[in-house]
């Protein structure tokens, strides 16, 4: 059963840049069924989707945080990754990643769309 | 960008009560709604997709139901392991928004 697991620091620093990535197991991140996501979740409030990634590096990124946010794929290790930049306290959160299908298709080519399987998730604390 | 409003924002239900939580979509988005439930200290789990097709695995006291812009998750008979949060998402196009959630109590 696939599984993912995200790892990167615990503690940012104020105006750094935040660092993740996601282990998938127990399955190809090249397949050409599904989007790979990141979600995240501040203490005691709701889920933000930040973007999601096709296996080709096709990116789709939440607009509030477009300008800061980059994505990318490793195929060779099955890893995919997250990086925000000019991080502030507003950006501590639980952050998981997620694979990501059965979105809107059109001409052969679909979009993401529902998140499942989760990682476990990671406390990313913004602070100095 | 379509907004993902659900109601009501926290609920408490006795064991054994048929719970509806609502989404609504500020605009259309056909069927393509899913539901997740959270609960409390765990990940977010996929109930529900394409507005109701059962998740594998998820029990069949959980139904959905809707299109276009009005949706509910309904809980057929609510039993104690079901309290946590309950979330929305759109698919239909980025932004992938999820709902802000329901918190569902046990009476």
């Amino acid at each position: 059963q696939l599984q993912l697991q995200e790892s990167g620091p615990g503690l940012v620093r104020p105006s750094e840049t935040l660092s993740l990535t996601c282990t998938v197991s127990d399955g190809s991140i090249s397949s050409r069924s599904y989007y790979w996501g990141w979600i995240r979740q501040p203490p005691g409030k709701g889920l933000e989707w930040i973007g999601s990634i096709y296996y080709s590096g096709s990116t789709y990124y939440n607009e509030s945080l477009k300008s800061r946010v980059t994505m990318s794929v490793d195929t060779p290790k099955n890893q995919f990754s997250l990086r925000l930049n000019s991080v502030t306290a507003a950006d501590t959160a639980v952050y998981y990643c997620a694979r990501s299908l059965g979105g809107y298709c059109r001409g052969g080519r679909c979009s993401p769309g529902w998140f499942d399987p989760w990682g476990h998730g990671t406390l990313v604390t913004v602070s100095s | 960008d379509i907004q993902m409003t659900q109601s009501p924002s926290s609920l408490s239900a006795s064991v054994g009560d048929r719970v509806t939580i609502t989404c609504r979509a500020s605009q259309g988005i056909a069927n393509y709604l899913a539901w997740y439930q959270q609960k409390p200290g765990q990940v977010p789990r996929l109930l529900i997709y394409a507005a109701s097709t059962l998740q594998s695995g998820v029990p069949s006291r959980f139904s959905g139901s809707g299109s276009g812009t009005d949706f509910t998750l309904t809980i057929s008979s609510l039993q104690p392991e079901d309290v946590g949060n309950y979330y929305c998402q759109k698919y239909n196009s980025a932004p992938y928004t999820f709902g802000q959630g329901t918190k569902l109590e046990i009476k």
